[in-house]
């Protein structure tokens, strides 16, 4: 079974569109995490939630919003997409904040 | 801003030979972790030293870390062609916190 589970795996899409990344984890974690990943590997949290509430925003876009339906899903969703979005982007989860994370297969989103 | 930064950034040995990373960070930490990235996937957690344990041991890998330093070792034992992979040290201060990675190559 798929600890955590990202939909979709590829994303192609035009300059400008909204589209959103869905993740959802089943190993009863309280913590969930967005990164992105840019083309020279580098790796860069953007969100935290705990208990579905937001711990960490880095310097993200106000494009990119979470939203935290329940404690096992943490979607993420961005407006008006741009070039420099070209990434994978990579949800987590953890039992405890910044214990050892578990990472989901990766969203290659591609903007165009 | 980066923490963690990996040492070196490429790698390629044979079948068989020990490989040994580096990671060197700036900050005070409460833990630290590595992860291994094979091509196209996510991260998969490897193992997490704190900061008050100087070595640690799972299987083929042994991690050191030295807080005086700010300085932490993975070391591969008899490495295998299944190691190919990039290998990442994270840092846990504040958040956890990535450097660039270390690009594994073992030939066969």
């Amino acid at each position: 079974d798929t600890a955590v589970s990202q939909t979709p795996k590829y994303l192609v899409t035009q300059m400008g569109n909204d589209k959103s990344i869905k993740c959802e984890q089943n190993l009863g974690h309280d913590t969930m995490y967005w990164y992105k990943q840019d083309s020279k590997k580098f790796l860069k949290i953007m969100f935290s939630y705990n208990n579905k509430e937001l711990i960490i925003n880095e310097t993200v876009p106000n494009r990119f919003s979470p939203k935290s339906p329940d404690k096992a899903h943490l979607n993420l969703h961005i407006n008006s997409l741009e070039l420099g979005d070209s990434a994978v982007y990579f949800c987590a989860s953890s039992l405890a904040n910044y214990n050892e994370q578990f990472f989901g297969p990766g969203t290659r989103l591609t903007v165009l | 801003s980066q923490q963690g930064e990996e040492d070196p950034q490429a790698l390629s040995i044979q079948e068989g030979e020990n490989a040994t990373m580096n990671c060197s960070y700036k900050t005070s930490i409460n833990n630290l972790q590595w992860y291994r990235q094979n091509s196209g996937r996510g991260l998969v957690h490897l193992i997490l030293i704190r900061s008050n344990e100087r070595e640690k041991h799972s299987g083929r890998l042994r991690v050191t870390l030295d807080t005086s330093k700010k300085s932490s070792s993975l070391l591969i034992t008899a490495s295998r062609a299944a190691d190919t992979a990039s290998y990442f040290c994270a840092t846990l201060s504040e958040k956890l916190v990535f450097g660039k990675g270390t690009k594994l190559t073992v030939n066969p």
